[in-house]
Parts: C-alpha cells; sequence; structure tokens
C-alpha cells in the first residue's frame, strides 16, 4: 500500500544548532504541508509546498518540494527553544481524497 | 486571519452522557473537518464537509455524530463514548477540498476525557 514516511522520529540538538527533517512518499504528492504541534494544541501551519522544486522560507523555516514529488523537507536555521515542539508533514496523493500525516518528527532543544 | 475556534477547551463525560463539541471559523471556508488525535500519533481524519455537505465518514462508529449548520459552523455530537474515545478532538477548515484551497488550518482541539 502506499506510505508515508517521516523522519527522523525525534532530534535532540543544541540550541543554536540547524535542524533537517523530512518526509517520504511511496507515491506522488500534489500537496505538501509541514505543521508544528505543541502540547495540548492544534497543528499550526508552518509552510504549503504546491509545485514540484518550489522551495518556500517562512523565518528561519524553509521546505522544499521534491523534484520527484514524492520527497519534502523542512530545516530549521539556528534553533531557539521555542522551536521545541513535534513537526508533522502532510500531503495529498493524486489519486486521494484526503490528506495524510506522517507520524511527526519531535524536536526537543538543550539550551 | 486564519483562526479556527473551538469550544470547550476540555470536557469530561461519563459513558452515558451526550455531549456536543463545537467548531467556528469566519474564513469563508467551505470545507471543515473532524480530526481525532491520541497522544504522540497524528491527527486521524474521522469526518470532512464540502459546502456543507458530509463528503467522507472514515467508518466512524455512528456514537459520534456530525452537523454542519451552515458554512462556518461544525458540530460533533457525541453519545455513549467508550474511554477509548479520550482523545484530542481537532476541527480545521479549508477554501475546498483539492488544489491550493486544500491547505487546512486547525483549531486548538478538544481535550475529551471519558470516564
Amino acid at each position: 500500500g502506499q506510505q508515508l514516511n517521516q523522519s527522523p522520529q525525534s532530534m535532540f540538538i543544541q540550541e543554536g544548532e540547524d535542524v533537517s527533517m523530512n518526509c517520504t512518499s511511496s507515491s506522488i504528492f500534489n500537496t505538501w504541508l509541514w505543521y508544528k504541534q505543541e502540547p495540548g494544541e492544534g497543528p499550526v501551519l508552518l509552510i504549503a509546498l504546491y509545485k514540484a522544486g518550489e522551495l518556500t522560507s517562512n523565518g528561519r523555516l524553509t521546505a522544499q518540494f521534491g523534484i520527484t514529488r514524492k520527497d519534502s523537507f523542512l530545516n530549521i536555521s539556528a534553533s531557539i527553544p521555542s522551536d521545541v515542539g513535534i513537526y508533522f508533514c502532510a500531503g495529498r496523493w493524486s489519486s486521494a481524497s484526503k490528506i495524510i500525516f506522517g507520524s511527526g518528527t519531535r524536536l526537543s532543544i538543550r539550551p | 486571519d486564519t483562526e479556527v475556534t473551538q469550544t470547550p477547551k476540555h470536557l469530561v463525560m461519563g459513558m452515558t452522557n451526550k455531549k456536543s463539541l463545537k467548531c467556528e471559523q469566519h474564513m469563508g471556508h467551505r470545507a471543515m473537518y473532524w480530526y481525532k488525535q491520541k497522544a504522540k500519533k497524528p491527527p486521524e481524519l474521522m469526518f470532512v464537509y464540502s459546502y456543507e455537505k458530509l463528503s467522507i465518514n472514515e467508518s466512524v462508529p455512528s456514537r459520534f455524530s456530525p452537523e454542519c449548520p451552515n458554512s462556518s459552523l461544525l458540530n460533533l455530537h457525541l453519545h455513549a463514548l467508550q474511554p477509548e474515545d479520550s482523545a484530542l478532538y481537532l476541527c480545521a477548515s479549508s477554501q475546498e477540498r483539492r488544489g491550493q484551497g486544500e491547505t487546512q488550518y486547525f483549531g486548538p482541539g478538544t481535550r475529551l476525557l471519558v470516564l
């Protein structure tokens, strides 16, 4: 069946370091979305990507829609304590009627 | 403004109770969604309303009953729930279900505990 894999599952890094996480799909995606969720809150949209090769930034965050349309990455530069949370990728396969979520990347930061 | 509001923020109910969760958006979005999220898991889609009509039901048990009174409101009626239904219930909305309009904006969620 179709699969969406997100990695890494968790990251424990030093404040100020750059962070990178990615998602890969077994099938072509039409849309990639990146969300951040903090405890007890709903996911907050960070970046939305709609075209293969698209590279979009939002402050210290940068995300790209892979050329093959089967992957996407999210980079966070110069991490700060408020970056802590769970980051989810989400997207929709061309044949699907709904978006699905990756399993999430839990980011923890050492001050 | 990309705000989706949900009430209540927390809810505790017994297995014989009837309660409702409410969701509201004023972004002019025509698609609204209910998700269920368990701890340390991604959101799981339950229902989708498109132009006020139910378009997707992900085989959700009938003890969950969605309702879309108008294009801005979405309710989830709960009856005879089980303890395993305890979770964070998230509402989301998008301009439409396909294309660029499918970018979904989430509310803060309702934390439900079933005793």
